[in-house]
């Protein structure tokens, strides 16, 4: 059955360092893989999307990237602020119609000041 | 600049009750989804539609049904609630035609008694 884990567990680091997120899937060809954050009582917001034929993206502090082979994404914030604590949710494409994704549980990352 | 709204922002229901929530978006996104959040469950999604007029089954469809009578709307029914269906529910669109990119709005608070 497809399924996409991302750490349960709460990430903690401290505040400057770098914080890395993982999102792994099986059972999915996805054609691009997107991350999401969550602040508490709010909707996911929109932050990367990359492709399958893409191996790295970037945007401000932020990076990502696509493994195919090994069915992983990581997710980067480079110098961590408290700011940016809250949870990340990555989600995979429905690998045909693309009408719809599925999400991951989220990782909840806490930036320690 | 609204976006994605939902109305409304909570409800309490006794069982049985029936009720309707309602998602508006101004952006003339062709999709539209309901999904209910759960800990530990991560989002998953209940029905969603890539039209108006059209409607679809998601992961979670039992005890609720939608309508998309107009582009701009997409109304989830509880006919019957149930104490199963206490959640969160967040409701989403997204401009289709090849890349999703879910917009959310903020969600209602759901408790049925």
């Amino acid at each position: 059955s497809q399924k996409i884990e991302q750490n349960s567990e709460a990430l903690n680091i401290q505040e400057g360092k770098t914080a890395t997120l993982t999102c792994n899937y099986t059972n999915y060809s996805p054609a691009y893989l997107q991350w999401y954050r969550q602040d508490p009582g709010r909707g996911p917001v929109f932050l990367l999307l990359i492709r399958e034929n893409e191996k790295e993206k970037r945007k401000e502090r932020l990076k990502v990237t696509f493994d195919t082979t090994l069915k992983q994404s990581l997710f980067h914030i480079t110098a961590s602020q408290p700011a940016d604590s809250a949870t990340y949710l990555c989600a995979l494409d429905d690998s045909g119609g693309y009408q719809k994704v599925t999400f991951g549980t989220g990782t909840k990352l806490q930036v320690i000041p | 600049n609204a976006g994605v709204t939902q109305t409304p922002k909570f409800r309490v229901l006794k069982t049985g009750q029936s009720m309707t929530l309602l998602c508006a978006q101004d952006m003339n996104h062709e999709y539209m989804y309901w999904y209910r959040q759960d800990p530990g469950m991560g989002l998953r999604l209940i029905h969603y539609s890539v039209g108006e007029g059209t409607t679809a089954k998601g992961e979670v469809p039992d005890g609720y049904n939608v309508s998309r009578l107009k582009k701009q709307n997409f109304l989830l029914g509880l006919e019957s609630a149930a104490p199963s269906q206490t959640s969160v529910y967040f409701c989403a669109s997204s401009p289709g035609q090849g890349i999703n990119i879910q917009y959310f709005g903020a969600g209602t608070r759901l408790s049925v008694l």
